[in-house]
C-alpha cells in the first residue's frame, strides 16, 4: 500500500527555535498533501492544504506566517513552525493523495513537537 | 458547514464481544465519503473502513462493519469479536467531493478488556 513518511517523529527544542517537519510520499506522486494538528486527547484539525507547485491554502485561524508550508516536489511537503513557543507544542500529522478525489488519504506517522 | 459528532467519549467492551460506536454528521451535500479511522497509542492514523454515500450497501471489512443511514445522517461502526489490539481512539470522518477535506469527529476511546 501507499506509504507516507514523516520526519522527525519527535522534536524537543527551545522557545524561539524554528522547526521543520518533512512529509514524503515514498511510492506515489502526491499532488496534494494535508497538514493536521492534534492537541492531546483531541481530534485532528486541518491546518492547511498543500498543492505541488502552488501556495498552500490555510484554514481559518491558522497563521500562514507562523506555519510555513512548501510543496516543492510531487513527493515532498514541509511544514516549518517559525519561532516556536510552548503553545505550539502539539502532534503534527500529514497526509497525502495522488489525485483529486483519490481516497483514502495516506497518513504519515506524525511528529510530536515539544517546545520548552 | 459540515460537522461530525461522536457522542461517546469512551466505550469499553470485553474481548470477543461486539461493540458499536456511533457517529452522526451534518451536510447539505449529496456526494461524500465517510470513514472510520483508528488511532492506537502510537498515534498512527489507520483507516478502518470507508463508505461512499451513493452506495446503499453497508461497507464491511472482516470484523468491522458499518450501519450507514443516509437519511438520518448516521454512520455507526460495529466491531465484532473484539480483540485486545482494537484498543484505540476511533475517529469518524467526513469528506465531500467538492472540498476534498477530511472533517473529523472528536473521537471515541475504546478499551477492550480481557
Amino acid at each position: 500500500g501507499a506509504v507516507v513518511s514523516q520526519h522527525p517523529s519527535r522534536v524537543i527544542c527551545k522557545s524561539g527555535t524554528s522547526v521543520k517537519i518533512e512529509c514524503r510520499s515514498l511510492d506515489f506522486q502526491a499532488t496534494t498533501m494535508f497538514w493536521y494538528r492534534q492537541f492531546p486527547k483531541q481530534s485532528l484539525m486541518l491546518m492547511a492544504t498543500s498543492n505541488e507547485g502552488s501556495k498552500a491554502t490555510y484554514e481559518q485561524g491558522v497563521e500562514k506566517d507562523k506555519f510555513l508550508i512548501n510543496h516543492a516536489s510531487l513527493t515532498l511537503s514541509t511544514l516549518t513552525v517559525t519561532s516556536a513557543h510552548p503553545e505550539d507544542s502539539s502532534f503534527y500529522i500529514c497526509s497525502a493523495r495522488h489525485r483529486v478525489g483519490d481516497q483514502p488519504q495516506h497518513f504519515g506517522d506524525g511528529t510530536r513537537l515539544s517546545i520548552l | 458547514a459540515q460537522t461530525v459528532t461522536q457522542s461517546q467519549p469512551e466505550m469499553s467492551v470485553q474481548e470477543a464481544e461486539t461493540v458499536t460506536l456511533s457517529c452522526t454528521y451534518d451536510t447539505s451535500e449529496n456526494n461524500y465519503y465517510l470513514f472510520w479511522y483508528k488511532q492506537p497509542p502510537s498515534r498512527q492514523m489507520i483507516l478502518v473502513i470507508r463508505q461512499e454515500a451513493y452506495k446503499q450497501q453497508n461497507a464491511t471489512e472482516n470484523r468491522f462493519s458499518v450501519n450507514f443511514q443516509k437519511a438520518a445522517k448516521s454512520f455507526s461502526l460495529k466491531i465484532s469479536d473484539s480483540q485486545l489490539g482494537d484498543t484505540a481512539m476511533y475517529f469518524c470522518a467526513f469528506m465531500d467531493y467538492n472540498t476534498d477535506k477530511l472533517i473529523f469527529g472528536t473521537g471515541t476511546r475504546l478499551q477492550v478488556f480481557p
